[in-house]
């Protein structure tokens, strides 16, 4: 069936490295791949995705990158700062699923000042 | 615009009982799509709504349901409650009728059941 593994579950960094998170999906028909990020007590909110039909995108400090052939792809935050703690989860979903998105497990980030 | 927002935010029930909770999309979003976040699975998915038409369903037992107004707004009720539904539910909704279309999220209702 469909999955989404995710990995690490955790991840200690210090302020300003890189931190580093990569999920594999199941499904080949998979074509959108969104990252959340979730704050104590708050709602996911989206921070960056990517469609099958590209290999990299950035923003800023987050960039994601999707190996189709392997199926997996990746976050990566440069320059992290203390307000990125928080749990990441990443997610995939196909065109003809409609909104139905299948999480990773989530990776909870600390960065030490 | 208005995010996603969902009432009660918060719910205490005991077993046995049933239990409604509503989301209301942001303003010209169709979809709208439900998920169930607990500290041991993670966030699942649950069903997906679109001009009021259950378009997709995750593997959840049939006391879990949900419906869809013609403004859009969406409600599920999960009967007979067990106390393995506590759990934070999620909302999301997203304007195309696609997959590849970006789900925003509401804040959740938190349900406890005793």
């Amino acid at each position: 069936g469909e999955n989404v593994e995710q990995h690490p579950s955790t991840l200690s960094v210090q302020e300003g490295d890189s931190a580093v998170i990569k999920c594999t999906y199941s499904d080949s028909a998979s074509n959108y791949f969104p990252w959340y990020k979730q704050e104590l007590g708050k709602r996911p909110q989206l921070i960056i995705d990517i469609r099958s039909n590209v290999g990299e995108k950035k923003d800023q400090r987050i960039a994601v990158t999707l190996n189709k052939t392997a199926k997996h792809f990746s976050l990566h935050i440069t320059e992290t700062q203390p307000e990125d703690s928080a749990v990441y989860f990443c997610a995939a979903s196909k065109g003809n699923q409609g909104g139905k998105l299948i999480f990773g497990q989530g990776t909870e980030l600390s960065v030490k000042p | 615009k208005a995010g996603v927002t969902q009432t009660p935010r918060y719910l205490i029930k005991t077993r046995g009982q049933q239990v409604t909770l509503s989301c209301s999309p942001i303003s010209g979003h169709r979809s709208v799509s439900w998920y169930q976040q607990t500290p041991g699975q993670g966030l699942q998915f649950l069903f997906e709504y679109f001009s009021e038409t259950q378009r997709n369903k995750g593997n959840f037992p049939g006391r879990f349901s949900g419906r869809q107004f013609s403004n859009s707004r969406s409600e599920m009720n999960v009967s007979t409650l067990e106390l393995g539904d506590s759990a934070l539910y999620l909302c999301a909704s997203s304007f195309l009728d696609s997959g590849s279309d970006t789900q925003y999220f509401g804040p959740g209702t938190r349900l406890t059941v005793l």
